[in-house]
């Protein structure tokens, strides 16, 4: 079965770099959710977005923005980044029919 | 805000024996969700369990949420290498703007052979 999508799997920036991750739901999932998991942290939530809206904000920075585009797809991009921002990006989608979320293998950003 | 607490945070088994992890709720849980993680990768959907009392079982791990849903355990019967990982347990973070998950820190489990 179609699992969720994220690329790039890892990734290296240096500091005040940008960067984009992106993420593919599970076919006819209509929600993304975006959790960042620092190093020995549980994931924390970032953004989510429902039907290509912007369905609720968490602990997202200022610098990060998100969208969902038409084929539900979404990006997250990061601006402006700091050592602090080295974690696992975690993408999750969910459709209608099921509650529950189902995540993606993550992405590794680390920012040096 | 609601809050969710793992005990152990760790834990070491011998290989064949049974383990529990307890996952405690500040508040009442309308959706408790078990996750599998292995160091650095994605999170494995394990089992949901929304009522009072319900207990699941995949494979050879069960879980149940309490009458009270507000906590929730995880039990592994004859424990084997595979198991070994991160469990994490979410809820539905209803308490708060929309319907995103809020973890617990998470369960660390070895299971030496």
């Amino acid at each position: 079965a179609a699992g969720v999508i994220q690329s790039p799997r890892h990734l290296i920036k240096e500091k005040r770099e940008t960067a984009t991750l992106k993420c593919y739901p599970i076919p006819r999932h209509d929600t993304v959710y975006w959790y960042q998991q620092g190093p020995g942290q549980d994931p924390q939530f970032l953004i989510s977005f429902y039907e290509k809206m912007q369905s609720d904000k968490g602990s997202i920075p200022d610098r990060f923005s998100a969208q969902q585009f038409s084929d539900y797809h979404s990006e997250l991009n990061m601006s402006s980044l700091e050592l602090g921002d080295s974690a696992l990006y975690f993408c999750a989608s969910a459709g209608e029919e099921n509650t529950e979320a189902f995540f993606g293998q993550g992405t590794r950003l680390t920012v040096v | 805000s609601q809050e969710l607490e793992q005990s152990p945070q760790s834990l070491i088994v011998q290989e064949g024996k049974n383990l529990t992890i307890n996952c405690t709720s500040s508040k009442t849980l309308y959706g408790l969700y078990w996750y599998k993680q292995k160091y650095g990768e994605g999170l494995i959907f394990l089992m949901m369990l929304q009522k009072g009392g319900e207990e699941k079982s995949h494979e050879k791990i069960t879980a149940k949420l309490d009458e009270k849903k507000q906590q929730s355990s995880l039990h592994i019967t004859a424990s084997q290498p595979s198991h070994a990982g991160i469990y994490l347990c979410g809820a539905d973070n209803l308490y708060q703007a929309g319907t995103a998950l809020i973890f617990g820190k998470g369960t660390t489990l070895s299971v030496s052979s």
